[in-house]
């Protein structure tokens, strides 16, 4: 089966440069959500999309920004990187239409680790 | 806003039980999860229950809710050393069944052969 696919798996950036990240649903899934787990710690929400709009707003940094587009796939954008951006980026999807009170089940994807030099 | 939080170490002997805590203070979650993150690896849903539940078995798992102590535990039966992990609980934030998830810190799980 179609799992989440991020990409890319590794990302090197120095402080001040930019960097972005992508994020692929399953197929049909009409809500994207995106996490970041610093080294050690647990996985924070950050941000997601439901129809390609914003649906949910977590603890995201100013500096970044994040859109869905039409062909629901998800990019996250990161400028004037520090190095306390250093961590594990997850992009997970769901499918929400529909759900009525059943589990909303996130399927995750195997995370963008980016270094901040 | 949510708090969870977990023991952060545990090890046991493989074919010996293991049991995971969790303890939450937002009642108003909906469904609890448990998710299992192997190293470098993405989270893997391993289970969930719903908050009027009080007890899930799926195989060697079983989960535990005391809504009352805002209490979760997750019981894995015959541990084997391929369940040695970080396991994660989460709820969703507030009502409903939103996808934004509050996460303990992450217990570790060695498993000793």
């Amino acid at each position: 089966a179609a799992g989440v696919i991020q990409s890319p798996r590794h990302l090197i950036k120095e402080k001040r440069e930019t960097a972005t990240l992508k994020c692929y649903p399953i197929p049909r899934h009409d809500t994207v959500y995106w996490y970041q787990q610093g080294p050690g710690q647990d996985p924070q929400f950050l941000i997601s999309f439901y129809e390609k709009m914003q649906s949910d707003k977590g603890s995201i940094p100013d500096r970044f920004s994040a859109q869905q587009f039409s062909d629901y796939h998800s990019e996250l954008n990161m400028s004037s990187l520090e190095l306390g951006d250093s961590a594990l980026y997850f992009c997970a999807s769901s499918l929400v239409g529909g759900l009525g009170s059943g589990a909303n089940v996130l399927t995750f994807g195997a995370g963008s680790r980016l270094t901040v030099l | 806003g949510e708090d969870v939080e977990q023991s952060l170490f545990l090890s046991v002997r493989e074919g010996d039980s293991s049991v995971i805590n969790c303890t939450y203070t937002d009642s108003s979650s909906t469904y609890l999860y448990w998710y299992k993150q192997e190293p470098g690896a993405g989270l893997q849903l391993l289970t969930y229950i719903f908050s009027n539940m009080d007890m899930k078995q799926d195989q060697r798992l079983t989960v535990l809710l005391n809504k009352k102590d805002k209490h979760l535990s997750l019981r894995i039966a015959d541990t084997q050393t391929g369940d040695s992990a970080i396991y994660f609980c989460a709820g969703n934030h507030g009502s409903g069944n939103t996808g934004k998830l509050i996460f303990g810190q992450g217990t570790t799980l060695q498993v000793k052969p």
